[in-house]
């Protein structure tokens, strides 16, 4: 049974440009979140979609933005990239979402910002 | 609010030394899940355990035990006769159930762990 894959796993953009991360979930698996990690704020909490609709938000500027496929496939976007936008996306997935179920993670993708 | 402590930054062990690495959460919520997780250096959060707050027993798989105490809000991971193998951060997390329905992880900073042979 494949795992969460992320693509891109590794991609250099520059400050202004815009990106789009992909994540495909275990297979059927509804719910698909993201985190940011860095070394200074350390793991968190981006958004989760389930069934194509947002269900959660984190703390983050409207320029991160996301959105799920009818295959529960999800995309996260970051516009006008920052320099403090370097980080490793991890997408997650799980069946029904709510910490009930176990909780996968991607392998994520490293973005780095010049 | 939820929140996560891990308070040591990073630990480091020779080979085949017991290591426990120390977990305290905080919650308002009486249904909540407690998970941890271990990240190599490729950037892959790998799943270890996930505890409900009903479940207070300590479980044992292989190498690995945790501690679940709700009495002092902790979660406690220990590897036994650590391996270089087991040489990574560990994270642990939280998640309330009272999210309407919604996932949301709340992590602690993680512990570097440093397996020497």
């Amino acid at each position: 049974k494949a795992g969460v894959t992320q693509t891109p796993r590794y991609l250099i953009k520059t400050r202004g440009q815009q990106v789009t991360l992909s994540c495909s979930p275990i297979s059927g698996h509804r719910s698909v979140s993201w985190y940011q990690q860095t070394p200074g704020q350390g793991l968190q909490f981006l958004f989760e979609y389930f069934s194509e609709t947002q269900r959660n938000k984190g703390n983050f500027p409207g320029r991160f933005s996301g959105r799920q496929f009818s295959n529960s496939r999800s995309e996260m976007n970051v516009s006008t990239l920052e320099l403090g936008d370097s980080a490793l996306y991890l997408c997650a997935s799980s069946l029904e979402g709510q910490g009930i179920n176990t909780i996968y993670f991607g392998e994520g993708s490293w973005l780095t910002v010049v | 609010a939820q929140k996560v402590t891990q308070a040591q930054t990073e630990i480091s062990v020779v080979e085949k030394e017991d290591v426990t690495l120390d977990c305290v959460y905080e919650t308002r919520d009486t249904t909540y899940y407690l998970f941890w997780y271990k990240q190599p250096p490729s950037g892959e959060l790998v799943f270890l355990i996930r505890r409900n707050s009903f479940d207070e027993q300590n479980e044992i798989s292989g190498r690995y035990s945790w501690n679940f105490q709700k009495s002092t809000s902790s979660f406690n991971f220990t590897i036994t006769a650590s391996q270089v193998v087991d040489s990574a951060v560990y994270f642990c997390a939280l998640s309330e159930a009272s999210q309407g329905g919604s996932e949301k992880l709340v992590f602690g900073k993680g512990t570097k762990l440093t397996v020497n042979p």
